[in-house]
């Protein structure tokens, strides 16, 4: 069985902070872990994954993630927000196939000017 | 090339009708997931079809059904539809293979009055 917790549902910066969202895992077995965003009435696009081998992962616009076995964590940050990372924000995890993930409750980021 | 869709968008349903959801996936992809999304309940894994097979089923009752052709689209029924099942549907596309990239539609929002 998995789980996924992310801790603060509401996460608010102002512009040009630096981003820190929270998840902890839970897996039985090797997991992968996955960073997604949404956008208000689209649909879940793919910010990071981590599967095997380097722990620190560096997605697209600006993201990485580092995975800590040891903690079950798989935090998300960006060195610097921006406007437009203002969305929600999805941790996932899986086991061997990703096409039946578990996602954690999503953390809304509002950027402040 | 061209991304998962999903159709309809919107859909209005009342209590005890059936409803069917249609998802295309990207060219070459084999694997289909369904989740529903709801503020109450998060996003969650619903099935997920491999070459016609369903692969995976989540935790929801037998009301919910899907099927997968030939050329990998499918489709997912609900039937004796009630209020809580108002929702958005989102489907994801992926090769299949362990942690392959899902890439997920835009979704359907389905109201159920």
């Amino acid at each position: 069985a998995q789980s996924v917790t992310q801790l603060g549902s509401h996460v608010s910066v102002s512009e040009g902070a630096l981003v820190l969202l929270r998840c902890n895992y839970s897996s039985s077995v090797p997991p992968y872990l996955f960073w997604y965003v949404q956008y208000p009435n689209q649909g879940l696009q793919l910010l990071l994954k981590y599967t095997t081998g380097a722990t620190l992962v560096k997605g697209i616009n600006g993201f990485e993630a580092e995975f800590k076995k040891s903690e079950t964590s798989f935090h998300l940050t960006k060195p610097s927000a921006h406007m437009s990372d203002a969305a929600e924000y999805f941790c996932a995890v899986s086991g061997s196939n990703a096409g039946k993930s578990t996602f954690g409750d999503g953390t809304t980021l509002t950027v402040k000017p | 090339k061209a991304g998962v869709t999903q159709t309809p968008r919107y859909l209005i349903k009342t209590r005890g009708q059936q409803v069917t959801l249609s998802c295309s996936p990207i060219s070459g992809h084999r694997s289909v997931s369904w989740y529903q999304q709801t503020p109450g309940q998060g996003l969650q894994f619903l099935f997920e079809y491999f070459s016609e097979t369903q692969r995976n089923k989540g935790n929801f009752p037998g009301r919910f059904s899907g099927r997968q052709f030939s050329n990998s689209r499918s489709e997912m029924n609900v039937s004796t539809l009630e209020l809580g099942d108002s929702a958005l549907y989102l489907c994801a596309s992926s090769r299949g293979s362990g942690p392959d990239t899902q890439y997920f539609g835009p979704g359907t929002r389905l109201t159920v009055l």
